[in-house]
C-alpha cells in the first residue's frame, strides 16, 4: 500500500534548537517527496522536494531509501518556523499522497 | 495577487441540500485537483483533472462531482451533503511534467458546513 506516515502530531522545541520531523513511506516503485507547509492563516505551499536536493528557510530533508524516511531537519530552530508541515509522495502520474502532518512549536 | 481562488471561502448548507464550490486559477496548470481535509487528518485526494481529463480515486463516494468547463475554472459539486462532508475542501493545481510538475499550488480553501 502507498502510505506516509508522519508518527508525530505535536512538536515542541526551544529557539535555537535543532528539530527534525519524522516522515516514512511506503512505496513499491522510486518515489519522490515533498515537504509542504502551512504557516497560520495561510495556504499550504511547497517548502522543498527531494529532487532538488535544496535548502529552503535552513531545512534540509535527505531520501533514505533503506529505512524508507524523509525527515526534515533544521539545525537551529526560529519562532518563525512555527507551522503545520506535510510530508507527501507522488503516488502515480499527478497524485499526492499526504501525511497527517506535524504541528511544530518553536517556543522563545 | 492570489493565484489559486476558491469561492466561497466558508459555505454552510442543510443536510441533503446540494453545494458547488468553485476554483479559479491564474497559472494556466494543466492540472487542477480537490482535496477534502477533515479536522487533524492529511488532505485526502477525490480527483483530478489533467486538462479535460478526469481522474477520480476509488475510494471517492458517488455523491461527489466535479466540473471543468475551461482550463481556469473548476467546480466541486456535492449532490447531497451529509454531516460526514463537513470539511475543509481545497483546490491546487499544478504543471504536468517538467521542473513544476507535481509542485502544487494550494487556494485558501472553502470550508462547509453541513447543518
Amino acid at each position: 500500500a502507498q502510505r506516509v506516515t508522519q508518527p508525530e502530531k505535536l512538536l515542541s522545541v526551544f529557539k535555537g534548537a535543532p528539530v527534525e520531523l519524522k516522515c516514512n513511506y511506503s512505496y513499491s516503485g522510486s518515489p519522490e517527496l515533498f515537504w509542504y507547509v502551512q504557516y497560520s492563516r495561510q495556504r499550504l505551499q511547497l517548502l522543498l522536494r527531494h529532487i532538488s536536493r535544496e535548502s529552503i528557510k535552513g531545512f534540509t530533508a535527505d531520501l533514505n531509501k533503506g529505512e524508507t524516511s524523509f525527515h526534515l531537519k533544521k539545525p537551529f530552530a526560529q519562532e518563525e518556523d512555527s507551522a503545520m508541515y506535510y510530508c507527501a509522495l507522488k503516488t502515480s502520474g499527478s497524485r499526492l499522497t499526504f501525511g497527517e502532518g506535524t504541528q511544530l512549536t518553536v517556543n522563545p | 495577487d492570489a493565484m489559486v481562488i476558491q469561492n466561497p471561502r466558508y459555505q454552510v448548507t442543510q443536510f441533503g441540500k446540494p453545494v458547488t464550490l468553485s476554483c479559479s486559477q491564474t497559472l494556466n496548470h494543466n492540472v487542477m485537483y480537490w482535496y477534502q481535509q477533515k479536522s487533524s487528518q492529511a488532505p485526502k485526494l477525490l480527483f483530478h483533472y489533467y486538462d479535460k481529463d478526469f481522474n477520480n480515486e476509488a475510494d471517492t463516494p458517488d455523491n461527489f462531482q466535479s466540473r471543468r468547463p475551461n482550463t481556469s475554472f473548476c467546480f466541486l459539486d456535492i449532490r447531497s451533503p451529509g454531516l460526514g462532508d463537513a470539511a475543509m475542501y481545497l483546490c491546487a493545481t499544478s504543471k504536468w511534467g517538467g521542473s513544476g510538475a507535481n509542485v502544487l499550488t494550494f487556494g485558501a480553501g472553502s470550508r462547509l458546513t453541513v447543518l
